[in-house]
């Protein structure tokens, strides 16, 4: 069973907009990762944040973990056409140990 | 970044044969490699971690002499499907850590087509 649920499953915004994502997870973890994954492709590692993390940013992207409420969010902000892509959260730790559980993803359109 | 590579990028085959995919780490040892499978428009399914000079580890429900896969160096894992049918058509996609950084790098996966 998948451990990450996200939300929302689709987005579609104009390009400049700013991109929310977020993913919830169930059991404890060690760290929480986002990934891209264009269509038909592989994924892409953006960013990881571990457990005693509570924000990070890489670039455009601003990632925050609340552990208490087993949450993680995703903001692209800015965003461009070249962003369209499914973004997919993932964790490890807990009962899977270090292998990574992907959550349902989210398919972001970036309209130009 | 380190580079994993995988083909056949895509493969069509008759029901009943076997197909091979290979999936390699091109700049780093890979101990361990994942295999995952994705239908359209859903996440990824861990099928199998592959590690190097032993057996496999299957997820429940995975059917092992189904899916084959082999780890016989520590740059290559390969994943054969086995007398394929058409509900094995699906993406099938790799990834190797980079000797416990804690972050995956993938191939670029393979679609799968059994006619």
């Amino acid at each position: 069973s998948q451990q990450g649920e996200e939300d929302p499953q689709a987005l579609s915004i104009q390009e400049g907009e700013n991109a929310t994502m977020n993913c919830s997870y169930k059991t404890s973890i060690n760290n929480l990762q986002w990934y891209r994954q264009n269509s038909g492709r592989g994924l892409v590692h953006l960013i990881l944040i571990r457990s005693n993390e509570r924000e990070k940013h890489s670039g455009r992207l601003r990632v925050t973990l609340d552990t208490s409420k087993k949450s993680s969010s995703l903001l692209i902000t800015a965003s461009r056409a070249a962003d369209t892509a499914s973004y997919f959260c993932a964790t490890d730790g807990g009962a899977a140990g270090n292998k990574l559980t992907f959550g349902g993803g989210t398919r972001v359109l970036v309209k130009p | 970044g380190a580079v994993v590579s995988q083909h056949p990028s895509w493969v069509i085959c008759k029901s009943g044969t076997s197909v091979k995919i290979e999936c390699r780490s091109l700049d780093f040892q890979a101990t361990t490699m994942f295999w995952y499978r994705q239908f359209p428009k859903q996440s990824l399914m861990l099928m199998a971690t592959s590690n190097e000079g032993s057996k496999a580890t299957y997820e429940q429900g995975v059917e092992k002499d189904k899916f084959l896969i082999n780890h016989a160096s520590l740059t290559l894992s390969t994943l054969t499907v086995t007398s394929a049918h058409p509900e094995d058509s699906s993406f099938y996609i790799c990834s190797a850590d980079d000797r416990g950084v804690g972050k995956l790098f993938f191939g670029s996966g393979t679609q799968l087509s059994v006619l």
